[in-house]
């Protein structure tokens, strides 16, 4: 079946720190792939996407690759601040259905 | 341009008794989706509703039932809660034709049973 593997947290880093969150995927086909964010409190926001092999998604800062061969979709920042606290939920799409990773809570240090 | 909202943003319940939560899609959205996230967990999907009708359903007993209405907005109705139903539960909207586009998510109704 589809599943979302990611690495557990929580994740914690002093500011302007090297961000990697390691996400894996099992799937029939090629998916969609997302980064979703959730702020203490709110819904869960689309962070970014990509929708075939070897694109990149991007969105303030944060990147993700998609890899077909090691089916990994591992989100990047180059420098984190204290505002990127959050917990991020590595996803893909079938049949308009999301399969949700566990989450990982990323916790930055000022 | 609103996004995603949901009613209540929060409730009690008890064991149990009977809950339903709203939502109201993005405009230009035709498709609802409910999620229910346990604490510390990711999203898992209920429900799907389009013109009307569930499209797809995931792994949650017939307790769970939902409604679409012509103006697209839903309802998901939970009966004989437990207190395993503790959790926050998130609807989604989407714009069907679109294939396999990401969703857009409300901030949730957390329902705590007690």
């Amino acid at each position: 079946g589809n599943s979302v593997t990611q690495m557990e947290g929580p994740v914690t880093l002093s500011e302007e720190a090297f961000l990697t969150i390691n996400c894996t995927y099992t799937a029939t086909g090629y998916p969609s792939l997302f980064w979703y964010v959730q702020y203490p409190g709110e819904g869960l926001q689309l962070l970014l996407k990509a929708t075939k092999a070897d694109d990149k998604g991007s969105n303030k800062g944060f990147e993700a690759t998609y890899r077909k061969e090691t089916t990994s979709f591992h989100l990047e920042k180059g420098s984190v601040q204290v505002s990127d606290s959050a917990v991020y939920f590595c996803a893909l799409i079938r049949d308009d259905k999301i399969i949700f990773g566990k989450g990982t809570r990323l916790h930055i240090l000022p | 341009d609103a996004g995603v909202t949901q009613s209540p943003t929060h409730l009690i319940k008890t064991r149990g008794q009977q809950v339903t939560l709203r939502c109201s899609p993005k405009s230009g959205h035709d498709t609802v989706s409910w999620y229910q996230q346990a604490l510390g967990q990711g999203p898992q999907f209920i429900f799907q509703y389009y013109e009307e009708e569930e499209r797809q359903r995931g792994n949650f007993p017939d307790r769970f039932s939902g409604h679409q209405f012509p103006n697209y907005s839903s309802e998901l109705n939970v009966n004989a809660l437990l207190l395993g139903d503790s959790a926050l539960y998130l609807c989604a909207s989407s714009q069907t034709g679109v294939s396999n586009q990401p969703q857009h998510f409300g901030d949730g109704t957390r329902l705590s049973i007690l």
